[in-house]
């Protein structure tokens, strides 16, 4: 079985400050991780995903998610936030178990604040 | 431009009655998906489809039907067997089945409120 923990629902920070939002994920398969971003009342977009290779994975817009398999943990940071970056981010996990299986987490909520 | 369409954006559905919600790609991708997402509890699977004619269901398929027909078209039917519609719903597509670490690429939503 698969599980996605985020561990924190809402992440308020201040513009420019750090942020890093927490994922923690359970399988007993091999797994690919992926960080997606939804903007209000909108679908869910790629932010970026690890697949294999370098366990440090970054976006365009300057975020990065690192891969601890010995933690199972794929955390993602930002080191300055803007008020653009606003929205609800979700931790997926995919992995094969006998058939399709893609398990998101329950979001976190990152607001940031001018 | 590629990408998935839904529509309606808001739909409002009378008790006891069945609607149904479109989705529509220009991806060529061969899986579909419908998701539900309320507040606090993430994305929730409904159904899946991997192929056209096939659809598997979810986990949370009660109350819900779909069906493929046409690569490109995966239509999601909330009848009145399901009992808390209200809800926003997600339709996604990805080149093979998500376990394959395929990025899912996912539609604006419907949202679906209950009178």
């Amino acid at each position: 079985a698969q599980s996605v923990t985020q561990l924190d629902s809402q992440v308020p920070v201040f513009e420019e400050a750090p942020v890093e939002l927490r994922c923690n994920y359970s399988s007993s398969v091999s797994v690919y991780l992926f960080w997606y971003v939804q903007y209000p009342n909108q679908g869910l977009q790629l932010l970026l995903k690890y697949l294999s290779g370098s366990t440090l994975v970054e976006s365009i817009n300057g975020f990065e998610a690192e891969f601890n398999k010995s933690q199972t943990s794929f955390h993602l940071r930002k080191p300055s936030v803007h008020i653009s970056d606003t929205a609800e981010y979700f931790c997926a996990v995919s992995g094969y178990t006998g058939g399709f299986k893609t398990i998101f987490g329950a979001g976190t909520r990152l607001f940031v604040k001018a | 431009d590629g990408g998935i369409t839904q529509s309606p954006k808001y739909l409002f559905r009378k008790e006891g009655q069945n609607v149904t919600l479109s989705c529509e790609q220009n991806l060529n991708h061969d899986a579909m998906y419908w998701y539900r997402q309320d507040p606090g509890q993430g994305l929730r699977l409904i159904y899946y489809s991997q192929i056209v004619n096939d659809f598997q269901k979810g986990d949370i398929a009660e109350g819900y039907s779909v069906s493929r027909e046409k690569k490109e078209s995966f239509p999601l039917t909330v009848t009145s067997a399901q009992k808390n519609p209200t809800a926003f719903y997600l339709c996604a597509s990805s080149m093979r089945s998500g376990g394959s670490g395929d990025t899912q690429y996912f539609g604006p939503g419907t949202r679906l409120t209950v009178l």
